[in-house]
């Protein structure tokens, strides 16, 4: 596809899972941000990949939250033991980065901890 | 820098009026602008960017300006649409390859 593609749209599940969150950028950007939006509020900034350098992680709120990137392709997003404040869409922006820095964001996904 | 867990502020805005949403940058080092538009249940969307050498650009119904003096953005739409409701918000890049930084975000609600 031409777009930043985000699985799945929507996830629901219980406190204390594991959940797997997927972004797959659009080719060639070597730049790929997540972003977390709770209801009604900003977009708040958690994790940023450049290239071959090391990522920026000052916003993952804590230990439970991690996130990957292989080369310039995939990223997943992993939150491990789900507590009920996770609940929010996650969004995944991608930018060719050094030459030009607009970001195309993908649709997000929903994630609810029941 | 970025706002969180901070409930969107509100711009209400008659149909047909012109709406000004304002952005306040923290870096004087920033030279490049963007402004985005999130509708309902999606992501943000691009509408126009400003580099740091420009005060003004247009595009279709939409002006972005620029004050490097008071590091202040800001966004105007001419003859506001339904269409145009949605959040608005502004990003910062401080110099290439970092990354881009949001604002918090305005609400805009068109009223018919």
């Amino acid at each position: 596809g031409a777009g930043v593609s985000q699985s799945p749209s929507n996830k629901v599940t219980e406190k204390g899972k594991d959940v797997e969150l997927r972004c797959d950028p659009i080719s060639g950007h070597t730049a790929l941000y997540w972003y977390r939006q709770r209801l009604g509020q900003g977009l708040e900034f958690l994790i940023y990949f450049q290239g071959n350098s090391a990522p920026d992680k000052s916003g993952l709120p804590s230990d439970r939250f991690s996130a990957e990137r292989t080369g310039e392709s995939v990223s997943t997003l992993t939150i491990q033991r789900t507590q009920q404040e996770d609940s929010a869409v996650y969004l995944c922006a991608s930018s060719l980065g050094d030459s030009r820095v607009e970001a195309f964001f993908g649709q997000g996904t929903r994630l609810t901890v029941v | 820098g970025e706002s969180v867990g901070l409930h969107l502020p509100t711009l209400s805005v008659q149909e047909g009026d012109n709406s000004i949403i304002n952005c306040a940058y923290s870096n004087s080092a920033s030279d490049y602008f963007i402004w985005y538009k999130q509708e309902s249940g999606k992501g943000p969307q691009f509408i126009i960017d400003i580099r740091s050498n420009m005060d003004k650009r247009q595009g279709q119904r939409v002006t972005v300006l620029l004050n490097k003096t008071v590091k202040h953005l800001s966004l105007q739409i001419a003859a506001t649409q339904p269409g145009d409701s949605a959040v608005y918000f502004c990003a910062e890049n401080r110099a290439a390859g970092n990354k881009l930084t949001f604002g918090g975000g305005t609400r805009v609600l068109v009223k018919p």
